[in-house]
C-alpha cells in the first residue's frame, strides 16, 4: 500500500542547514514526491517535486536555499541558510491512479 | 496571477449538507485536474477527492466516499465539493489545489465546523 513516513519533528540553528526525510513504502521506490511548506496559520505552499533520480522542479518563487534529492526509497528536502520564516510544518506527498497520499508532516524549529 | 479562492464554509449540524466552492483564476482551468484536501484542527493534511480536467473521472478517499461529491463548472472556472451526511470528524479546513507538477497551487482554505 502506497504510504509516506516522516519524522514528527526536526530542529536546526538560524543560518544553518537541515535535511528532512520522507520515506516511501515498500515497493514504491520509483515514485516521485512533492514537498509542501505550511507556515503557522497559513495554507500549504508547494515547494518542489522530487523525482526518483534526484532531479527536482521547484515552484515559482522558491528560493535557491531549498533543494531536493533522492536515495532509494528516501526523498529529501534540504534547507540551507535557515531563516526564522522557515519554521513551519513540512509535508511530503505522492500520488497514484485515483489516490493522493500525504506524510504525517515534520515540524521544523529554527533555534 | 494564478489563484484559488475557496468559499462556502461555516458551522453546520451533524447530518446536514454544505457545498464548498473554489474559484480559479490566472490559468486555464479546463486543462488541470483539481483536488480537495482537508486538515482537521491540529492535524496533518488529508486528501479528500480529485476530479479530472474534463470532469469525467472522480476519486475519493475512503473516509468521504459516498458522502462527498466533487464537481466542476468550466464555464465559471469553479470547483465544487458537496458535503453530505456531515459528521463531527469532518470538521476541518478545506483546501482546493491544482494538480500540476504535483499539487502545485493551493487556496487559502475555507473552514467547516460540524457541531450541534
Amino acid at each position: 500500500q502506497l504510504g509516506l513516513t516522516q519524522s514528527p519533528s526536526a530542529s536546526a540553528s538560524l543560518g544553518g542547514s537541515v535535511k528532512l526525510t520522507c520515506t516511501l513504502s515498500s515497493g514504491h521506490n520509483s515514485y516521485a514526491i512533492a514537498w509542501h511548506q505550511q507556515q503557522p496559520q497559513k495554507g500549504p505552499r508547494f515547494l518542489m517535486r522530487v523525482n526518483s533520480d534526484g532531479s527536482h522542479n521547484k515552484g515559482d518563487g522558491i528560493p535557491d536555499r531549498f533543494s531536493g534529492s533522492s536515495s532509494g526509497a528516501e526523498r529529501y528536502l534540504t534547507i540551507s541558510s535557515l531563516q526564522s520564516e522557515d519554521e513551519a510544518d513540512y509535508y511530503c506527498q505522492t500520488w497514484g491512479t485515483g489516490i493522493v497520499v500525504f506524510g504525517g508532516g515534520t515540524t521544523l524549529t529554527v533555534l | 496571477q494564478v489563484q484559488l479562492v475557496e468559499s462556502g464554509g461555516g458551522v453546520v449540524q451533524p447530518g446536514r449538507s454544505l457545498r464548498l466552492s473554489c474559484a480559479a483564476s490566472g490559468f486555464t482551468f479546463s486543462s488541470y485536474a483539481m483536488h480537495w484536501v482537508r486538515q482537521a484542527p491540529g492535524k496533518g493534511l488529508e486528501w479528500a477527492a480529485v476530479i479530472s480536467s474534463d470532469g469525467s473521472d472522480k476519486y475519493y478517499a475512503d473516509s468521504v466516499n459516498g458522502r462527498f461529491s466533487i464537481s466542476r463548472d468550466t464555464s465559471k472556472n469553479t470547483l465544487y465539493l458537496q458535503l453530505s451526511s456531515l459528521r463531527p470528524e469532518d470538521t476541518a479546513m478545506y483546501y482546493c489545489a491544482r494538480s500540476g507538477e504535483a499539487l502545485d497551487i493551493w487556496g487559502q482554505g475555507t473552514r467547516v465546523t460540524v457541531s450541534s
